[in-house]
């Protein structure tokens, strides 16, 4: 099937301005992770689902950062008044369950100016 | 707090010379270890997933250890090929939710 998919793949975004990125898991896949990766770094996590709760987001940087997935599926990370140390790519991940690999999506960059 | 390190941060190797990347993490107590390629612009592409409980795992010419004891893993690439030159990261699993990623091995292989 399908692997995971992030729309859009490029944003630029005027400092202050909101944005809203989007991940379509594995169908599916239980878990769903958000992180968020700088220029010559490992990701780092932001946040957790399992199916639509929400059980960590200890990663969110401020917050600016709303991660949300009300119906189990399909995942939305929202920052508001973006900054431009907000300028990175974001990558989403999905796996079956615990015992399973993560699936990463190819991500978005996104560019604050 | 887990962290993740991995050395070398970019290795430079002829095309056929066999190659073991380190991975170390601070706590033992993780649920799994996955190793991951990511190529320039690209998402992470899963390699190896080794449980707890695991000793290793192979895949063609990738072989993956872990040794909870000592906090290590190790990534041994077989017979390299300039195809294989990608940036190599390991991830703890610490429990289920959080999975903490070291920086990366850029690896480069010369024809």
């Amino acid at each position: 099937g399908a692997g995971v998919s992030q729309s859009p793949r490029y944003k630029v975004a005027k400092r202050g301005q909101d944005v809203a990125l989007r991940c379509d898991p594995i169908s599916g896949h239980v878990s769903l992770f958000w992180y968020q990766q700088a220029l010559g770094q490992g990701p780092e996590f932001l946040t957790y689902f399992q199916n639509e709760a929400q059980l960590d987001k200890s990663g969110l940087p401020s917050d600016r950062f709303f991660a949300e997935r009300p119906e189990g599926s399909v995942s939305t990370l929202k920052i508001q008044r973006t900054q431009q140390e907000d300028s990175a790519v974001y990558l989403c991940a999905s796996r079956r369950s615990s015992a399973y690999e993560q699936y990463f999506g190819p991500g978005t960059r996104l560019t604050v100016t | 707090k887990q962290e993740v390190t991995q050395i070398p941060a970019a290795l430079s190797v002829p095309e056929g010379e066999n190659l073991v990347l380190n991975c170390s993490f601070t706590d033992s107590a993780i649920y799994n270890l996955q190793w991951f390629r990511q190529d320039p612009g690209k998402g992470l592409t899963s390699l190896l997933l080794i449980q707890s409980s695991q000793r290793e795992q192979t895949s063609g010419r990738l072989n993956a250890s872990l040794d909870k004891s000592s906090g290590r893993s190790t990534l041994y690439i077989a017979a390299s090929q300039p195809g294989d030159s990608a940036t190599y990261l390991c991830a703890a699993d610490t429990g289920g939710f959080k999975t903490i990623f070291g920086a990366g091995t850029r690896l480069f292989v010369k024809a």
